[in-house]
This record gives C-alpha cells, sequence and structure tokens, in this order.
C-alpha cells in the first residue's frame, strides 16, 4: 500500500538556521512527489514538485528513489517560512494526491 | 479570477444529519477533487468529478457522495452525519490531470 510519512510534527528553529523537512514513501512505481504549504490563515498550495527540480523561496527538494525519500531543505530558514508542510504524492495521471500528516516549521528570531 | 471558492465557510450540524457542500473551481478547470482533513492529519481524498462522472474515489463509505454541474462546479454530500465526519473539507481544481489549487475549506462540526 501507498503511504506518505512526515515523521516530525513540529520543527522549531532559529532564524538564518538550516532546516531539513523530512518525507518517506513507499510506492511501487515511478511517483511524483510534492510539496505543499500552508501558511496561517491562508489555503494549502503548491511549493515545489520534483519533476521541475526548482527552488522556490529557497527551498529544494530532491527524490531520493533508492531510500524512497523527498526531503524538503532550506540552508537559511526566514520566519515567514513559518507554516504547515504537507508531502504529498500522485501515482496516477489524473492527479489524486496523497498526502502526509504534516510538519508545523517555526522559525523563531 | 477568485481561485477556487468554497461555501459555506463554517457548518454546525447535528448527529445524523445530511450536509451539502459547495466548490466552485477555479476558471479554466474541469476537475473537482474533495478532501477530508481531520484534526492533525493531512488532507484525504474522497473523490474526483470529471465531466460530470466520479473518476475515481478514495476509501470513504457511500454516505459520501458528489456531483458535478455542467459548468464545472461540484457539490459533496454526506449522509447520516457522525462525530467523526467533523473536519475541514478541502476542494481542489485542476485541468486535466495538471496541478490541483486548493480552496480555503468549510469547516464542519458535528455535534
Amino acid at each position: 500500500a501507498q503511504r506518505v510519512t512526515q515523521p516530525e510534527k513540529l520543527l522549531s528553529v532559529f532564524k538564518g538556521a538550516p532546516v531539513e523537512l523530512k518525507c518517506n514513501y513507499s510506492y511501487s512505481g515511478s511517483p511524483e512527489l510534492f510539496w505543499y504549504v500552508q501558511y496561517s490563515r491562508q489555503r494549502l498550495q503548491l511549493l515545489l514538485r520534483h519533476i521541475s527540480r526548482e527552488s522556490i523561496k529557497g527551498f529544494t527538494a530532491d527524490l531520493n528513489k533508492g531510500e524512497t525519500s523527498f526531503h524538503l531543505k532550506k540552508p537559511f530558514a526566514q520566519e515567514e517560512d513559518s507554516a504547515m508542510y504537507y508531502c504529498a504524492l500522485k501515482n496516477d495521471s489524473w492527479g489524486k494526491l496523497q498526502f502526509g500528516a504534516g510538519t508545523q516549521v517555526v522559525v523563531t528570531p | 479570477d477568485a481561485g477556487v471558492t468554497q461555501s459555506p465557510t463554517h457548518l454546525i450540524k447535528t448527529r445524523g444529519q445530511q450536509v451539502t457542500l459547495r466548490c466552485s473551481p477555479k476558471s479554466g478547470h474541469d476537475t473537482v477533487s474533495w478532501y477530508q482533513q481531520a484534526l492533525g492529519q493531512g488532507p484525504q481524498f474522497i473523490f474526483q468529478y470529471y465531466e460530470e462522472e466520479e473518476r475515481q474515489r478514495g476509501n470513504f463509505p457511500d454516505r459520501f457522495s458528489g456531483h458535478q454541474f455542467p459548468n464545472y462546479s461540484s457539490e459533496l454530500n454526506v449522509n447520516a452525519l457522525l462525530l467523526g465526519d467533523s473536519a475541514l473539507y478541502l476542494c481542489a481544481s485542476s485541468l486535466a490531470g495538471n496541478e490541483q489549487y486548493f480552496g480555503p475549506g468549510t469547516r464542519l462540526t458535528v455535534t
């Protein structure tokens, strides 16, 4: 069965420190992986996807098929990065998303 | 374009009642997906509508049903409400299988 696991419910970091959010998945095939973010009082929005291999707001994520991981990283956290982050897997062309439980990131000055 | 809109924002129902939630997709989108997000959890896929037909369904009982209209808007209906149905219900729209855009959600409380 496919599964998305985010082991950390809460990640507290200081401004300027590196931050890494872990995401592991189980799926037999070639999934698409995404990171979604939800800022306070805002709707869920796409942050980045593995196929685009781009950096958004300083965040990057590399798909490691050997370790079945898609960790999200940023070298220098900013206060505006405080939000809820969800890792998600898409396993078909129709777009059904399977989400992890989410990681709350708190960046303190 | 206001993006994906959902109504109502909040709703309080009694156990056993029925509820209808509504979603208007982003302009140009033809596919609507519904998700349930319980407190402290990630969104869980309920079902997806395309061309007025249910195309995919998650692991939800048939108390959960939906509809898509010719203008691509959609409704989610839940019958015989249980306390466990209390959650944030999210609607997401997309064009074919591309990026999903989420609405603000409807907070349903069952008492």
